[in-house]
């Protein structure tokens, strides 16, 4: 596609559940990255997918959160027995390389309310 | 571990004002630097970059120059417009990790006509 799609765009839900994100990169980007923005907070780390190599999960704040990139394409963040901390805006990125060089495409995110 | 300081906002300007929006950072060798912009409901956008000292980024009338010296990297534009109202964040990648970018908490800048 032209740009980094994301959906839901937002996603209301109650503590407890599990809800999943989805990610659909610019076509032709091996490399996808997934941040956190929290309210007042910078934009969080949270995990790496590079092509076929083993994804960087260093940033996942917990087992509770785990991704899937199905196919080399599209990501799926999961996030289990939600809660109210986990809410802020989920991000995506792709790029066309790995590397500062070349800048992201980031998605315009979904925003995550756990009530 | 690698750190990013802008300034708080939110910043108002009036149209055709001077801003500068300050930025510096903690890092581990030699890091690129970046400021991305976020205009209101859409996905961050690369503004500039510059991979080394003395480097200067620019685009769209703004300007931000590599300072190794002072650790800084402030954004710079002179004259700006209503449509740069957006939130502007500071972000940097180095060592071996290099995809991964560590960002500043934004600043919101609101130019009023």
């Amino acid at each position: 596609g032209a740009g980094v799609s994301q959906s839901p765009s937002n996603k209301v839900t109650e503590k407890g559940k599990d809800v999943e994100l989805r990610c659909d990169p610019i076509s032709g980007h091996t490399a996808l990255y997934w941040y956190r923005q929290s309210l007042g907070q910078g934009l969080e780390f949270l995990i790496y997918f590079q092509g076929n190599s083993a994804p960087d999960k260093s940033g996942l704040p917990s087992d509770r959160f785990s991704a899937e990139r199905t196919g080399g394409s599209v990501s799926t963040l999961t996030i289990q027995r939600t809660q109210q901390e986990d809410s802020a805006v989920y991000l995506c990125a792709s790029s066309s390389k790995t590397g500062e060089n070349y800048g992201y495409t980031f998605g315009s995110g979904t925003r995550l309310t756990v009530v | 571990g690698d750190s990013v300081t802008q300034m708080e906002g939110p910043v108002t300007l009036s149209e055709e004002a001077f801003l500068t929006i300050n930025c510096t950072y903690t890092a581990t060798g030699y890091p690129s630097l970046f400021w991305y912009v976020q205009y209101p409901g859409e996905g961050l956008q690369l503004l500039l970059k510059a991979t080394k000292a003395d480097d200067k980024g620019s685009n769209k009338g703004f300007e931000a120059t590599y300072r190794k010296e002072t650790t800084s990297f402030h954004l710079e534009k002179g004259s700006v417009q209503v449509s740069d109202s957006a939130v502007y964040f500071c972000a940097l990648s180095s060592g071996g990790s290099n995809y991964k970018l560590t960002f500043g908490k934004g600043t919101l800048l609101t130019v009023n006509p």
